[in-house]
């Protein structure tokens, strides 16, 4: 139980274009969904927060106008990258949590991750 | 805020050694403790978690124990094997919200 998919595993996308990443939750309702950025060998980045039917919060330094987040139903959150430059280039995770699971207030369930190359 | 500092990679052992890797974490009140593993081109999977001051957290032959006077909550496995080749996380969840803090991350080659 508590399996998280993302979708794509991996995308390449012309510089300038949009990409959409998606995060579903299989086999549990997720209220609470998160995407961090992980740069090669380094640590994950929370980028933002978000819960089902609500506005995502966002962490310092992290421009909500270009990683747009949606989370419109209970097992799905989307994350759309705007206008994608090479430096938006790294390995997105999502993770999520929700009501009746296993395990404390802090246990996320991940994704598998996207990674994302811009040209 | 919240902190966590990891020994600092990459590990490279061989089968049948002795691992140890060290996290300490700043915090305010009582934090929950967690180590995650990362195998290549994949997410986070939980692997252990200590929830107050002297839990140990145990699975797969990895233990980790909640030490508050040292604020530590150091990964230990007494016999490695290749399969434990990945990168290993040390997370905090602090007392406010859920959200989670993680070190940097130390890989782990384990040689046959």
């Amino acid at each position: 139980g508590a399996v998280v998919s993302q979708h794509p595993s991996w995308v390449i996308c012309k510089s300038g274009t949009s990409v959409k990443i998606e995060c579903r939750s299989l086999d549990f309702q997720a209220t609470t969904m998160f995407w961090y950025r992980q740069f090669p060998k380094q640590s994950l980045m929370l980028m933002a927060t978000s819960n089902e039917g609500s506005k995502a919060t966002y962490e310092q330094g992290v421009e909500k106008d270009k990683f747009l987040i949606n989370h419109a139903s209970l097992t799905l959150s989307t994350l759309t990258v705007t206008s994608a430059h090479p430096e938006d280039s790294s390995f997105y995770i999502c993770s999520a949590r929700g009501p009746g699971l296993a395990g404390g207030p802090h246990e996320q369930f991940f994704g598998p991750g996207t990674r994302l190359t811009v040209l | 805020g919240d902190s966590v500092t990891q020994m600092e990679g990459p590990v490279t052992l061989s089968e049948e050694a002795f691992l140890t890797i060290n996290c300490t974490y700043t915090a305010t009140g009582y934090p929950s403790l967690f180590w995650y593993v990362q195998y290549p081109g994949e997410g986070l999977q939980l692997l252990l978690k200590a929830t107050k001051a002297d839990d140990k957290g145990s699975n797969k032959g990895f233990e980790a124990t909640y030490r508050k006077e040292t604020t530590s909550f150091h990964l230990e496995k007494g016999s490695v094997q290749v399969s434990d080749s990945a990168v290993y996380f040390c997370a905090l969840g602090g007392t406010s919200g859920s959200r989670l803090t993680f070190g940097e991350g130390t890989q782990l080659t384990v040689n046959p």
